[in-house]
């Protein structure tokens, strides 16, 4: 357990809503990291956090945006909802003395929107 | 929740069987590589790594070979047990300080009593 914990693990919203998803973290990790899952495409990375308030895009951020205001949290949001958003999302964490650089995944969040 | 990956290659051995899961990666600049097995709803787990200054790493009933003169990565598992049944990814990623790793689509290991 990496003490990763994710919120909402599973959400069906409309199209045009803005929805949030939460990763939260209890071992001070630095990194943290947002991917989706898609059959065909594997794991995809939408964006990533190297620190408090420092964020950069992955492969697939079109669409999304985050917010790391604290170490422990990092949050997906999706200002508005697409069917394409449909997927399973998975927070990932790495970077601490324990962990060295292995990325540890959340149990993800399945979102759904219709 | 739903699996994912419905159509994905598929590896089917007996329990007790060796089983040998295959990866070739694209960036022939990439120096870290990992394994991962998913089981249905669930997260990727972290299995094994190896750096690319090395051939063969080897973990509890697990060793994971790198042939970097053709892109390649395998994964074998001894006497797999039915609890091995999941879905396996490997990732590639550049050392760049922290990973940003580039996955496979992975491999579902049936594993039958």
């Amino acid at each position: 357990d990496a003490g990763i914990t994710q919120s909402p693990r599973h959400k069906v919203t409309e199209t045009g809503t803005p929805v949030t998803l939460r990763c939260h973290q209890t071992e001070n990790h630095r990194y943290m990291y947002w991917y989706r899952q898609d059959p065909g495409h594997g794991l995809r990375l939408i964006h990533y956090s190297y620190g408090v308030k420092d964020t950069d895009k992955g492969e697939v951020s079109d669409g999304y945006s985050v917010s790391r205001s604290k170490t422990e949290d990092f949050l997906l949001t999706l200002e508005s909802a697409t069917s394409s958003q449909t997927s399973v999302y998975f927070c990932a964490i790495s970077g601490t003395a324990d962990s060295g650089n292995t990325i540890y995944f959340g149990e993800g969040s399945w979102l759904t929107v219709v | 929740g739903e699996s994912v990956g419905l159509h994905l290659p598929t590896l089917s051995v007996q329990e007790g069987d060796n089983s040998i899961i295959n990866c070739a990666y694209s960036n022939s600049a990439s120096d870290y590589f990992i394994w991962y097995k998913q089981e249905s709803g669930k997260g990727p787990q972290f299995i094994i790594d190896i750096r690319s200054n090395m051939d063969k790493r080897q973990g509890q009933r697990v060793t994971v070979l790198l042939n970097k003169t053709v892109k390649h990565l395998s994964l074998q598992i001894a006497a797999t047990q039915p609890g091995d049944s999941a879905v396996y990814f490997c990732a590639e990623s550049l050392n760049t300080g922290f990973q940003k790793l580039v996955f496979g689509t992975g491999t579902r290991l049936l594993v039958s009593p």
